[in-house]
């Protein structure tokens, strides 16, 4: 099966930007979703297909995807970003759809 | 207004079933891909089942041959029929909707249900 692995945990200060990474076994061949999830809440998504964004997600989220990695980018973060992350990815082979273990991301 | 609202939750005991339904408004379940996603107390996310919009199904490893992912057409209505549950089901199921077309992304999310299995 296939594995994402991101890190337990990322801190920043209010302002910065804040990178949340996902890896996986060439995962830059397929589309990466990354969903924000704050406690008590369901997720929401905030980048699909590497790099779109849905109606209404500000342009503070970004995501790239080459390589072994993807990367969410948060810039100017806010105190309101703090939460869990989730990268997603569909592994066509086996036809199931995967979820990394999730990295919680702290405004300092 | 598109919405998902799950129901069917609550405790049962360890090796007993369950049914869960999400109702779904604001677009036609058949014509959207849609999944079922869990969270386990504390942990991660992780996909449990999905129904294409051409009827075909799949199910994680954790979950085949014990549950079974239908749709109602008639009621626009999203299920998942759970038996022989254990007690590492505990979690809150999610039911999602993907994107618009070949989508291969949890667009939309209910607020979810808690399925609690324990003695």
């Amino acid at each position: 099966s296939y594995v994402l692995t991101q890190p337990p945990s990322v801190s920043v200060a209010p302002g910065k930007t804040a990178r949340v990474t996902c890896g996986g076994n060439n995962i830059g061949d397929v589309s990466v979703h990354w969903y924000q999830q704050k406690p008590g809440q369901a997720p929401v998504l905030v980048v699909y297909d590497d790099t779109d964004r849905p109606s209404g997600i500000p342009e503070r989220f970004s995501g790239s995807n080459s390589g072994n990695t993807a990367t969410l980018t948060i810039s100017r973060v806010e105190a309101g970003d703090e939460a869990d992350y989730y990268c997603q990815v569909w592994h066509s082979s086996s036809d199931h759809w995967v979820f990394g273990g999730g990295t919680k991301l702290t405004v300092l | 207004e598109l919405q998902l609202v799950e129901t069917g939750g609550g405790l049962i005991q360890p090796g007993g079933s369950l049914r869960l339904s999400c109702a779904v408004s604001g677009f036609t379940v058949s014509s959207h891909y849609m999944s079922w996603v869990r969270q386990a107390p504390g942990k991660g996310l992780e996909w449990v089942s999905i129904i294409y919009s051409g009827g075909n199904t799949y199910y994680a490893d954790s979950v085949k041959a014990r549950f079974t992912i239908s749709r109602d057409n008639s009621k626009n209505t999203l299920n998942l029929q759970m038996n022989s549950l254990r007690a590492e089901d505990t979690a809150v199921y999610y039911c999602t909707s993907h994107g618009v077309g070949v989508s291969r992304y949890f667009h939309h999310w209910g607020l979810g249900t808690l399925v609690t299995v324990s003695a």
